[in-house]
């Protein structure tokens, strides 16, 4: 199994400012996943992040917006740049050694 | 129509009532989620499982390949189980498809 720490839980931003939001593991593992769950929607992929190589986005992400960080097999980082008030939404980090198996707690961003 | 269905939408109930949570899929998976998000936004990790059923304290999930369909009961509900219930399931290995959620809300 693993343990996932998320940070923050819950922020509030001003527009135009950018976030980052952390995501460590207590174990390494191959996969990390980042989320995006808008009110009122269910959650979407928003890209896949492997140690070693680019982060890979899934249609009407893009890197700019959500600069992703995977240092090493713990580790990864979702940046959300520029943000506007349509950014507030509950970011989640998924983690697994071949596929999402352990869930982060959440970060619920308002953006003000 | 959705890849992951869940039902009801919303449940209400009684505390101490036994609860049912269904989800329905219509692609071919290699596991399933049940996650718990509480009010504040907040995701737990109930149960992943690929076949047969697990069993956590009062929560019990099962899961039929052949009929694409999982169920999340709760025995003995408490208000404290009030929460949005998400059906995931994994496909492709690493795709994982979310159901909208069942609002569940225990009245003491």
């Amino acid at each position: 199994s693993a343990v996932i720490s998320q940070k923050p839980s819950r922020d509030i931003c001003q527009r135009g400012t950018s976030l980052t939001i952390q995501c460590q593991v207590d174990s390494q593992v191959t996969m990390m996943f980042w989320y995006r769950q808008q009110p009122g929607q269910s959650l979407t992929l928003i890209a896949t992040a492997n140690q070693g190589s680019e982060a890979t986005y899934e249609s009407g992400f893009v890197i700019d917006k959500f600069p992703i960080s995977r240092p090493n097999l713990t580790f990864s980082t979702l940046t959300v740049s520029n943000m506007s008030p349509e950014d507030s939404s509950i970011y989640l980090c998924s983690v697994g050694q071949q596929g999402p198996a352990f869930f982060g707690q959440g970060t619920r961003l308002t953006v003000v | 129509k959705n890849e992951v269905e869940q039902s009801p939408q919303n449940l209400t109930a009684q505390e101490g009532e036994f609860i049912t949570i269904n989800c329905s899929y219509s692609v071919g998976i290699s596991a399933l989620h049940w996650l718990q998000q509480h009010p504040g936004g907040g995701i737990v990790s109930l149960f992943m499982l690929s076949s047969g059923k697990k069993k956590h304290g009062r929560l019990i999930a099962t899961i039929n390949i052949q009929e694409k369909h999982s169920s999340l009961h709760i025995t003995a509900s408490h208000p404290r189980d009030s929460a949005v219930y998400i059906c995931a399931v994994i496909y492709n290995t690493d795709k994982l498809i979310f159901g909208t959620g069942t609002r569940l809300q225990v009245f003491p």
